[in-house]
């Protein structure tokens, strides 16, 4: 079965700081990786997601993430943090290419401090 | 513009009056799913479609129902709400094949039941 943690349930930087949001998930099968941004009153938007092929994955808003398949990681970075950043993030993994179960890490917090 | 839209958006209820939280999407997509984001505990999926008329419970399904007549709408139904349903919740859709289960989601619908 699959499953994701997230350290940290609340993490904090400053403006311009770098952001690491983590992200370690098992599964038995090579897996398909999320990252969903929540805004406060929002519902969930993609971040960026890792299916197949280049282990860096490109995102919106400056965000990326790395696929280590050794350490079942994938962690969210950013160099330089933004006040808009402020949200909640949703690491999230899934196994099939279609109409397969996702499950979702429990989130972490970001603020950004001025 | 592709959406998922729910209403309402906030709901006050009292235990044991039903109520209807309505969700369609315009991408034709087939899978649509139900889940419940409480704190601490991330997204847990309460019902899901793979289609009109096939309908399944998730990992929270106790106290639930859904219906799925048309493929845009996927109403979830609580039929004597208690205050352990208190909760946010979200309607989700996914595309066809190779999508990798990307969900589209809903602003979401906050739920208090006193």
């Amino acid at each position: 079965a699959q499953s994701v943690t997230q350290l940290g349930s609340h993490v904090s930087v400053s403006e311009g700081a770098l952001v690491l949001l983590r992200c370690n998930y098992s599964s038995s099968v090579p897996p398909y990786l999320f990252w969903y941004v929540q805004y406060p009153n929002q519902g969930l938007q993609l971040l960026l997601k890792y299916t197949t092929g280049a282990t860096l994955v490109k995102g919106i808003n400056g965000f990326e993430a790395e696929f280590k398949k050794s350490e079942t990681s994938f962690h969210l970075t950013k160099p330089s943090a933004h006040m808009s950043d402020a949200a909640e993030y949703f690491c999230a993994v899934s196994v099939g290419t279609s109409y397969d179960k996702v499950i979702f890490g429990p989130g972490t917090s970001l603020s950004v401090i001025p | 513009e592709a959406q998922v839209t729910q209403n309402p958006r906030y709901l006050i209820t009292v235990t044991g009056k039903k109520l209807t939280v309505t969700c369609s999407q315009n991408m034709n997509h087939e899978y649509m799913s139900w889940y419940r984001q409480d704190p601490g505990l991330g997204l847990r999926q309460i019902y899901y479609s793979m289609n009109v008329e096939v309908t399944d419970k998730g990992d929270v399904p106790e106290g639930y129902k859904v219906s799925r007549k048309e493929k845009r709408n996927f109403p979830l139904i609580l039929e004597s709400p208690s205050p352990n349903q208190t909760s946010l919740y979200f309607c989700a859709s996914t595309g066809g094949s190779r999508s990798y289960n990307e969900q589209f989601f809903g602003p979401g619908t906050r739920l208090t039941v006193l």
